[in-house]
């Protein structure tokens, strides 16, 4: 079945440092999805990807969808205290399930 | 309700129990998603609806679990015979139509302990 591999798995960086993180995959996606989970909650939806090649900003955060379509890289400038978290990709070919990135846990130093 | 609700937000189980864990996705979404998530770590898929296929149960760590989707709405995740391995939260998610290029939206979960 499809897998992600999702990198690094984690993160440790002084507030205001640029942050960046990717997922491949060992075949293509048609969706890719970004998500933030906080601790105790669901994660929530950041940014979704629709075509190879497309680059898409969201505030500090920007995301690209790979032109290979195997794969996706998520940037965050300017990090700030709030985004601590896990982050997970996860990526979509038509109705097949959802498939899941081991997430990147970020930790920032003030 | 706007988002996914998930009941009950915890739950606190003695082992042996069966317990079941509700989602109501977000109306009109066909496909719902059960993940579990132990403490600190990753997403594991359990089980997919969608529409009126037959569901991927893939996931689905043992015979201990099963799941139904009723109507095409709520859903609810059944765990018999409860083990202290699987206090975890279970996590449940809804979109549209997949093939229509749509994201799915997670509920807040259920915080599972078996004692």
């Amino acid at each position: 079945g499809q897998q992600l591999n999702q990198s690094p798995q984690s993160m440790f960086i002084q507030e205001g440092e640029d942050v960046s993180m990717n997922c491949t995959s060992s075949s293509i996606f048609n969706t890719w999805l970004w998500y933030k989970q906080d601790p105790g909650e669901g994660p929530v939806l950041l940014i979704a990807l629709y075509k190879a090649g497309e680059l898409t900003s969201n505030g500090r955060l920007t995301a690209q969808f790979g032109i290979t379509r195997k794969d996706s890289f998520l940037n965050i400038s300017a990090s700030i205290p709030s985004d601590v978290g896990i982050y997970f990709c996860a990526g979509q070919l038509g109705a097949q399930k959802l498939v899941f990135g081991q997430g990147t846990r970020l930790t920032i130093n003030p | 309700g706007a988002g996914v609700s998930q009941s009950p937000s915890n739950k606190v189980t003695e082992k042996g129990k069966d317990v079941e864990l509700r989602c109501d996705p977000i109306s009109g979404h066909t496909a719902l998603y059960w993940y579990r998530q132990s403490l600190g770590q990753g997403l594991e898929f359990l089980i997919y609806f969608q529409g009126n296929s037959a569901p991927d149960k893939s996931g689905l760590p043992s015979d201990r679990f099963s799941a139904e989707r009723t109507g095409g709405s709520v859903s609810t995740l059944t765990i018999q015979r409860t083990q202290q391995e699987d206090s975890a939260v279970y996590l449940c998610a809804s979109s549209l139509a997949p093939a229509m290029n749509t994201e799915a939206f997670f509920g807040q979960g259920t915080r599972l302990t078996v004692v």
